[in-house]
């Protein structure tokens, strides 16, 4: 059983562009969601995908946009970077949309200088 | 506003003895509530729940109790261990409206475990 794993684990982008970050998801789950870590804060939830459909969404502007896959594999995109975009973000997993008992990866760490 | 509050920064403890964190929440529709634990450099990882129907949940040396009145869980570390040592996070998930299928995550609480 593979856990969640994303991609890439750091990255550095100038301010205004744009990035997609990736997330595999554990085997079985069918729901992905994305979570924001600024430095000193808890994750703050972005958005969730339930077999490849927007379930949810946090209090983030349009510019955060998501995809999940037929596989449940999902990708956050971030479009004008901004500096307080710079934070760790982190994907879940769960089966089913309640998130009881969601699986995290390790994070991937963006940079926008 | 920051619906789920853990109060305490931080937390020192000796190796063996009890490790309390403390996490509040304010949402009347939380329902489900979490306990995550982060190392540097990884992602959470999950260590107890607990739902709203009970208010005790126990697992080894971890038992989170719930006091739905006071809108408050504890986590209660017995023995506590070095290798406890980590970022401790409180999370809360409400059914339906705009909480479904969300957690919601206190600023966390670090907690040192000295030999």
């Amino acid at each position: 059983e593979t856990g969640v794993t994303q991609s890439p684990t750091h990255l550095i982008k100038t301010r205004g562009q744009q990035v997609t970050l990736r997330c595999s998801s554990q085997s079985g789950h069918n729901t992905v969601s994305w979570y924001q870590q600024a430095l000193g804060q808890g994750p703050q939830f972005i958005f969730q995908y339930y077999r490849e459909e927007e379930n949810g969404r946090g209090n983030f502007p349009p510019r955060f946009s998501g995809l999940q896959f037929p596989n449940y594999s999902s990708e956050l995109n971030v479009n004008a970077l901004e500096l307080d975009d710079s934070a760790l973000y982190l994907c879940a997993s769960s089966l089913g949309s309640q998130n009881t008992e969601a699986f995290f990866g390790q994070g991937t760490r963006l940079t926008v200088v | 506003d920051q619906q789920v509050k853990q109060n305490s920064p931080s937390l020192s403890v000796q190796e063996g003895r009890i490790s309390i964190l403390n996490c509040d929440y304010t949402n009347s529709m939380f329902d489900y509530f979490l306990w995550y634990k982060k190392y540097p450099a990884e992602g959470p990882t999950f260590l107890i729940s607990i739902s709203s129907i009970k208010d005790k949940n126990e697992d080894g040396r971890f038992t989170v109790f719930l006091n739905k009145s006071a809108k408050h869980l504890s986590l209660h570390i017995v023995p506590s261990q070095p290798g406890d040592s980590a970022v401790y996070f409180c999370a809360a998930s409400g059914r339906g409206g705009t909480s479904y299928g969300k957690l919601t995550f206190g600023q966390g609480t670090i907690l040192t475990v000295h030999p």
